[in-house]
């Protein structure tokens, strides 16, 4: 249980084009979905938070016009990378809540995905 | 505020040796505690978690971790280490307590290296 899939794996686009990455809990439904940065060798840095039928919320510094974040449905939030350039190439990783399996505040993550800007 | 203190970015250890990786956190409440292990261009797998109900925390893979309050530690162990256990270790408080919300803070990771 507590299955979260990401889809694309990796993606590679040209400069100025936009980019959709799906997050989908496979097997429960997902209130709240999370979206993480991580830069090689770093840490992951949580982007926004996505809540089932309202507006995510973004951390300070994330461009919200920039990173699109959508949460149509119990199971699927989308994160739309606009007009991407290079310095948005990086490794994009969703999670989501399943309070069933491991309590309300564990969180259960994709795989991630790999975009490449040139 | 809470925090974690990942105390070492790096360990190596020989296949077969224990493994210790550590973990200090800061928090004014009752904390939520995890350990996630990433392999290379991977998402996150939960190893273990605390939360309260024992100290001491069975996960996957053979790893444990105890949760001490006077030292204010979550240390990471594993008796004997496998090959495959080499990855990138985060050690995790929810921000729960003390936000509301259901944010995760990482420590900064520790790079787990097993040497044949």
């Amino acid at each position: 249980g507590a299955v979260v899939s990401q889809h694309p794996s990796w993606v590679i686009c040209k400069s100025g084009t936009s980019v959709k990455i799906e997050c989908r809990s496979l097997d429960f439904q997902a209130t709240t979905m999370f979206w993480y940065r991580q830069f090689p060798k770093q840490s992951l840095m949580l982007m926004a938070t996505s809540n089932e039928g309202s507006k995510a919320t973004y951390e300070q510094g994330v461009e919200k016009d920039k990173f699109l974040i959508n949460h149509a449905s119990l199971t699927l939030s989308t994160l739309t990378v606009t007009s991407a350039h290079p310095e948005d190439s990086s490794f994009y990783i969703c999670s989501a809540r399943d309070w069933r399996s491991g309590g309300a505040d564990t969180q259960y993550f994709g795989p991630g995905t790999r975009l490449t800007v040139l | 505020a809470q925090s974690v203190t990942q105390l070492d970015s790096h360990v190596s250890v020989s296949e077969g040796t224990p493994v210790l990786l550590r973990c200090n956190y800061s928090s004014s409440y009752s904390p939520s505690l995890f350990w996630y292990v990433q392999h290379p261009n991977k998402g996150l797998q939960l190893l273990l978690k605390y939360t309260s109900a024992a100290t001491l925390v069975k996960g996957i893979n053979g790893f444990e971790a105890e949760f001490k309050k006077s030292e204010t530690s979550f240390h990471l162990t594993k008796p004997s280490a496998h090959m495959s256990d080499a990855a990138e270790y985060f050690c995790v408080v929810s921000d729960y307590p003390t936000s509301g919300t259901y944010k995760y803070i990482f420590g900064t990771g520790t790079r787990l290296k097993v040497l044949a």
